[in-house]
């Protein structure tokens, strides 16, 4: 059955840092992935979807980007942090007709 | 996207059976309609989907009129673990991008 894993788990990170959020999908070829964020006590919002490999479609413009660089990879990035990317990441593939999520990463900025 | 339309929140007490409804005005032919369950710092999780008339699982039921304009997510005997964000997606999860409403925080007091 398809898994998501995503990590880290929590990442701390300074103002003006870089950043590296990775996710990896078992057991499915050529998923439709997403990135959302989910600041503390608002619902999700959609950031980057992927249909395959190099393809990635923005939702929302900011200092994030995304990429996908195999079938089963997708990488969410950023050259430098602003406070206003804290939050909740999370990495999703569809399973059937359903979203299925990673347990996804607490990013804090500082 | 249909858009959709839900309470922001609501209160139960255990042991009673909670109605979401949630409006979706300009659904397509083709979208389902499903909802999921969040806790906090989790990702949502696949409640229930369905097309139209009822459905119903382990742990809820569906209710679709037939103009399918509107939803209702029905969990009987709430518990204080069901305290949680519901939120109802109407869409092809699986073919394109999907996003999130604001969901109904729903509180279960002893």
């Amino acid at each position: 059955s398809q898994t998501i894993h995503q990590w880290p788990a929590t990442l701390v990170q300074p103002v003006g840092s870089p950043l590296s959020l990775e996710c990896t999908v078992e057991g499915t070829s050529n998923p439709n992935l997403y990135w959302y964020r989910q600041a503390a006590g608002r619902g999700l919002q959609l950031l980057f979807y992927s249909v395959g490999i190099g393809q990635i479609s923005s939702e929302v413009p900011q200092n994030l980007s995304a990429s996908r660089p195999q079938d089963r990879q997708f990488i969410l990035s950023s050259k430098k942090l602003l406070l206003s990317d804290s939050g909740f990441y999370l990495c999703a593939g569809p399973r059937g007709e359903k979203l299925f999520f990673g347990s996804g990463t607490q990013l804090s900025v500082l | 996207l249909a858009k959709t339309t839900q309470p922001i929140s609501m209160d139960s007490y255990e042991g009673q059976e909670v109605n979401i409804t949630c409006s979706h005005n300009n659904i397509a032919t083709n979208d389902y309609i499903t909802w999921y369950q969040q806790f906090p710092s989790q990702g949502p999780r696949f409640i229930i989907q369905g097309y139209k008339t009822k459905v119903t699982n382990e742990v809820a039921s569906l209710f679709i009129p037939a103009d399918r304009k509107s939803s209702t997510l029905s969990l009987p005997r709430v518990s204080l673990s069901d305290t949680a964000v519901y939120y109802c997606l109407v869409g092809d999860t699986g073919g394109f991008k999907t996003i999130f409403g604001a969901g109904t925080r729903l509180f279960v007091k002893a």
